[in-house]
């Protein structure tokens, strides 16, 4: 396993369209993150999945967006009607979390680069 | 809301030399501490962590500091190369939240 692997690493779409995005794990890692980074900020939290469970998802989070991590390891992410304002990159993470409460690494893959013409 | 700052956007540094980056944070409940390189186009790299029961960590090269009075986080890069340009960030997470970012700080090694 050499990381977190996510697909397509670009996208360019009609402003109007769904895009759908797969983030793939490192193996046995429990905790998985979405986040998404404009050019020149820092990376803004989505949303996490503890296993199958979304855990919590950011105010940001619009209702045209939606995640899913059905059997606990890959995630997709869902934007439906795409904006201008979609166009960034969203970044995938995950962790070894085992339990509540306790914070371990968190590994980014190379990301989504979505331009939403 | 809680959110995580650096002090300077840029930074540059003569190749050879020490590299000092700084972060402030504001949640005090924060109890985990990263590091992040990121270079052109890529995601995040995990450089290093620290725990808030600790205030200090090093790694190869790199060297973690925690003040949880000041609520403030540095990292340290020893004799600094070429490929250490990149743009840094640290992030916190709150017992097993979600980790929050700041806006990231630049350093360019010059020749």
């Amino acid at each position: 396993d050499t990381g977190v692997s996510q697909d397509p690493r670009h996208k360019i779409t009609k402003r109007g369209q769904n895009v759908t995005f797969r983030c793939d794990p490192i193996s046995e890692h429990n905790r998985l993150y979405w986040y998404r980074q404009t050019l020149g900020q820092g990376p803004e939290f989505l949303t996490y999945f503890q296993n199958e469970a979304q855990l919590e998802k950011s105010r940001l989070l619009s209702d045209r967006f939606s995640a899913e991590r059905p059997k606990g390891s890959f995630s997709t992410l869902e934007i439906q009607r795409t904006e201008q304002g979609d166009s960034a990159m969203y970044l995938c993470a995950s962790s070894p979390t085992q339990a509540w409460g306790v914070n371990t690494e968190a590994f980014f893959g190379q990301g989504t680069r979505l331009t939403v013409v | 809301g809680e959110s995580v700052g650096l002090h300077l956007p840029t930074l540059s540094v003569q190749e050879g030399d020490n590299s000092i980056i700084n972060c402030a944070y504001s949640n005090s409940a924060s109890d985990y501490f990263i590091w992040y390189k990121q270079e052109s186009g890529k995601g995040p790299q995990f450089i290093i962590d620290i725990r808030s029961n600790m205030d200090k960590r090093q790694g190869q090269r790199v060297t973690v500091l925690l003040n949880k009075t000041v609520k403030h986080l540095s990292l340290q890069i020893a004799a600094t190369q070429p490929g250490d340009s990149a743009v840094y960030f640290c992030a916190e997470n709150n017992y097993g939240q979600n980790f929050v970012f700041g806006p990231g700080t630049r350093l360019s090694v010059l020749p």
